[in-house]
């Protein structure tokens, strides 16, 4: 069965560094990789989609990449804020199922 | 606009007893629609999907059900719950046409005692 791993469960970085969080899949590449951001006791709520016939995909301070040689993505937070802490998750959607599948978060923390 | 509606909020139930979840998407036809777990401090479980009305995929087996009695209802059930229920359950619809982005409800905390 497919699986998506997010190697780190937890990550701290300096307000203002860039964050870079991983992704990595198994077996075949889905139509959609997908990057979520959920708060405490909240549902994820959807930031950026990239195809797989993309390879980067930019929106303000975020940036995804997407290879699918090494099935991974990449997804960075530049001049990073207290405000971005949160957990990310990532989510694979294969279109032939049209479920969405979701890796474990990573938890990030943002100090002033 | 669309939206997503899920209830009740939180939820105590004992062992034994039975379980309801509903959820509900307005301004939009024939949705995908899902069924998430999230244990405490984990990632999302898939529980269910749906594509149409009466269409149901089982992601993993286990102590619930799913039903879609209607286009834009999704239900999730048991009839018997396990201490292992608890967790944070969350609804979540996705267009049928451009398949790709989920929206989600604002979950249900369900503690089975």
């Amino acid at each position: 069965s497919q699986k998506i791993e997010q190697n780190s469960e937890a990550l701290n970085i300096q307000e203002g560094k860039t964050a870079t969080l991983t992704c990595n899949y198994t077996n075949y590449s889905p139509a959609y990789l997908q990057w979520y951001r959920q708060d405490p006791g909240r549902g994820p709520v959807f930031l950026l989609l990239i195809r797989e016939n993309e390879k980067e995909k930019r929106k303000e301070r975020l940036k995804v990449t997407f290879d699918t040689t090494l099935k991974q993505s990449l997804f960075h937070i530049t001049a990073s804020q207290p405000a971005d802490s949160a957990t990310y998750l990532c989510a694979l959607l294969y279109s032939s199922a049209s479920k969405i599948i979701f890796g474990s978060g990573t938890r990030l923390s943002i100090r002033p | 606009s669309q939206t997503i509606h899920q209830w009740p909020a939180t939820l105590v139930q004992p062992v034994g007893s039975p379980l309801s979840l509903e959820c509900t998407v307005e301004g939009t036809s024939n949705p995908n629609l899902y069924w998430y777990r999230q244990a405490a401090g984990r990632g999302l479980q898939l529980l269910f999907y749906s594509v149409g009305i009466g269409q149901i995929s089982s992601e993993v087996p286990q102590n619930l059900s799913a039903s879609r009695p209607q286009d834009r209802q999704f239900i999730l059930s048991s009839k018997k719950l396990l201490l292992s229920d608890s967790g944070f359950y969350l609804c979540a619809w996705s267009s049928d046409r451009t398949n790709t982005e989920a929206f989600f409800g604002q979950g249900t905390r369900l503690t089975v005692v």
